[in-house]
């Protein structure tokens, strides 16, 4: 069965470090796509970057790295130069390619809060 | 562009009664998602919706929750009769055929259930 695991509940950060949010997954199905999404304290869920299980290179959108380790199954983000403003909950998810093509459902982990500090 | 909207933000009801959850999807996305978190879990895949029909429906936890899609336009989720343990919070996603594969959430409508 497709799982995301988070094992890290709550993080703390300083102002202007990296910081580095873990994901392990697990599937069987070659073809799969993963994301993380932050959620601050107003609710919304905001998309924040993609890796494709067959794309070369590991993803990058801006500040936000996803460390895309296949053999490991790992995905894990990093954040640089962290901002009060990142202070959110973080979740890792996974879409697989199904019958759907890349259209499916997401299976996401428990999260992680992530606290930045001055 | 707006984005993905949902009504009601949050809803308090009793045991026993009927709620209506709804949901407008960003204009021309043909997939539409619901999802929800309940307290202390994962946020958890209900069905998705291709245009109007059902693409996969089956995370819809029994036959007290019914999903429609009018039009291939909003979506409705509605509960009845709720339970306690339907309370959380409901997400809709959407997302475009044919473009990239992120979905793009709604900002929620939070559902406590007394």
């Amino acid at each position: 069965a497709q799982k995301i695991t988070q094992t890290q509940p709550g993080m703390f950060v300083q102002e202007k470090e990296a910081v580095t949010l873990d994901c392990t997954y697990d599937t069987s199905d070659p073809s799969y796509g993963l994301f993380w999404y932050k959620q601050p304290s107003s609710g919304e869920m905001i998309f924040l970057i993609y890796q494709g299980s067959y794309d070369q290179q590991n993803a990058t959108e801006g500040r936000y790295s996803l460390n895309f380790q296949k053999a490991r199954k790992s995905a894990n983000l990093v954040i640089s130069a962290s901002q009060l403003g990142d202070s959110a909950m973080y979740f890792c998810a996974m879409r697989e390619e199904g019958f759907s093509g890349g259209y499916n459902k997401l299976i996401f982990g428990a999260g992680t809060r992530l606290a930045v500090h001055p | 562009e707006a984005g993905v909207t949902q009504f009601p933000s949050h809803s308090v009801i009793e045991k026993g009664q009927t709620v209506t959850l709804r949901c407008d999807p960003i204009s021309g996305h043909d997939n539409l998602y619901w999802y929800r978190r309940v307290m202390g879990k994962e946020i958890k895949f209900l069905l998705h919706f291709v245009k109007e029909s059902k693409q996969d429906e089956s995370g819809m936890p029994n036959n007290r929750f019914l999903a429609e899609r009018t039009g291939g336009t909003y979506s409705t989720l509605k509960v009845q009769p709720a339970e306690l343990e339907d309370s959380g919070v409901y997400f809709c996603a959407s997302q475009p055929t044919g473009g990239p594969y992120e979905q793009y959430f709604g900002p929620g409508t939070r559902l406590t259930v007394t």
